[in-house]
């Protein structure tokens, strides 16, 4: 089955302590992409991956850092969490940019 | 700053009748997407539009690039319908890549 795949869906973790949010897609897609989810203001984008080895930042990309390895992975990851950074993530992949998404089912980040 | 502005923000309507979302972006775009996100958080990719109209079962969502603005349509809506819509765009030219969205629409099919 085609897909995203997100780990963890949930995650409650202690300020400062580094920690990754993986994701993995099947389907041999160029593009990921890491988005963050807030009440009141919606999906932001806070890295893309056009390809292996390139990345670039989104709307929102401080105190995150991401690495584009291999073609499947694509993790996020926050050296050190803070609480402001508590919020569902998604993770996406599509050929090329001009094509449907595919999202994982996201993961729910509390930072205490 | 380019933007995207949908609306209406919450609707809530009964079972059966026609529903319309609009979107409206700020300068020219790419690609638009329409996204459903159900309760409980998945995201699913309904359509892409650069131009014209598409249909899949009940949803029809058409974009007029000259206006910028698209709208997402549903007949005969059915309480399983009830999800936020969010529309997203990915714009032309320079500058970040991906997609920059809507807030949502938050909608609600009663009985």
């Amino acid at each position: 089955e085609a897909q995203v795949t997100q780990n963890p869906r949930y995650l409650i973790t202690v300020t400062g302590k580094k920690l990754t949010v993986t994701c993995s897609q099947n389907m041999n897609h160029e593009y990921m992409s890491w988005y963050r989810q807030d009440p009141g203001l919606g999906l932001r984008q806070i890295y893309y991956s056009m390809n292996v080895e390139v990345t670039d930042k989104g709307d929102v990309p401080e105190g995150y850092k991401v690495s584009r390895k291999e073609k499947r992975n694509f993790p996020l990851i926050l050296e050190s969490p803070s609480p402001n950074q508590t919020s569902l993530y998604f993770c996406a992949s599509s050929h090329r940019d001009n094509y449907g998404y595919t999202f994982g089912s996201g993961t729910r980040l509390t930072v205490v | 700053k380019n933007e995207v502005e949908q609306s209406p923000q919450n609707l809530t309507a009964q079972e059966g009748e026609f529903i319309t979302i609009n979107c409206s972006y700020s300068v020219g775009i790419s690609a638009l997407h329409w996204l459903q996100q159900h309760p409980g958080g998945g995201i699913v990719s309904l359509f892409m539009l650069s131009s014209g109209k598409k249909k899949h079962g009940r949803l029809i969502a058409t974009i007029n690039i000259q206006e910028k603005h698209s709208s997402l349509h549903i007949t005969a809506s059915h309480p399983r319908d009830s999800a936020v819509y969010i529309c997203a765009v990915r714009f032309s030219g320079g500058g970040a890549d991906g997609l920059t969205f809507g807030k949502g629409t938050h909608l609600i099919i009663q009985p």
